[in-house]
């Protein structure tokens, strides 16, 4: 059974700084890798979409990286703002299905003014 | 473009009751999936369908139904609610088509029920 599992479970950093969220997944055989945004009571945004043959994703501030083999992925967000405090969730589309997504618990991010 | 709307925003329920959760996909995408999440954990998977077929089901007992209609819109059916089924419910759309792995999930604001 996939099991993923994201770490820190929650962190606070000033604005400007530069960060990492960090996911791990136990089985490597995945067929992509998304990382999402949740604002407090709503549904999740799509940030970034990584192929299980890609490296990394950038989405201007945001880069993701998927390390397969060892089964990791890191969200870099660069020069974080107030805005981009939220739950940050990471989930693998396991390569035995190929539909259903299996989410990590997420990381809550505050970014103080 | 319309994203994924889901409708009602929020239910109240009491215990053994049925609820019905509706959901319309993003326009052209022909795939829905149904994610239950509780507080302070991720998102499970209960179900998706592709052009109106169960492509999966996740460990959620067959007091939990779905469908998909011909115009790809979907509804979640609960019966005999449980204190335990207060979540949000979500509704994610994609393209679907099988063996494409750059198709994200798009997700809708979700439905929040609780059960009394």
């Amino acid at each position: 059974k996939q099991e993923v599992t994201q770490i820190p479970a929650a962190l606070s950093v000033p604005e400007g700084e530069n960060l990492v969220l960090n996911c791990s997944f136990t089985d490597s055989a995945i067929y992509n890798l998304q990382w999402f945004r949740q604002d407090p009571g709503k549904g999740l945004t799509s940030l970034l979409l990584i192929q299980s043959s890609q490296r990394e994703q950038t989405s201007g501030r945001l880069n993701a990286s998927l390390d397969k083999s060892s089964g990791r992925s890191t969200l870099y967000i660069a020069a974080s703002q107030p805005g981009d405090s939220a739950t940050y969730l990471c989930a693998v589309t396991p390569g035995n299905s190929g539909y259903a997504l299996n989410f990590g618990k997420g990381t809550s991010l505050l970014v103080t003014p | 473009d319309a994203g994924v709307t889901q409708s009602p925003t929020h239910l109240i329920k009491t215990r053994g009751q049925h609820v019905t959760l509706r959901c319309s996909p993003i326009s052209g995408h022909k795939s829905v999936s149904w994610y239950q999440q509780v507080l302070g954990q991720g998102p499970q998977f209960i179900f998706q369908y592709y052009e109106k077929e169960e492509r999966g089901r996740g460990n959620f007992p067959d007091r939990f139904s779905a469908r998909q209609f011909p115009n790809y819109s979907s509804e979640l059916n609960v019966n005999a609610l449980l204190l335990g089924d207060s979540a949000l419910y979500l509704c994610a759309s994609s393209l679907g088509q099988v063996g494409r792995v750059d198709q994200p999930q798009h997700f809708g604001d979700g439905t929040r029920l609780s059960i009394l």
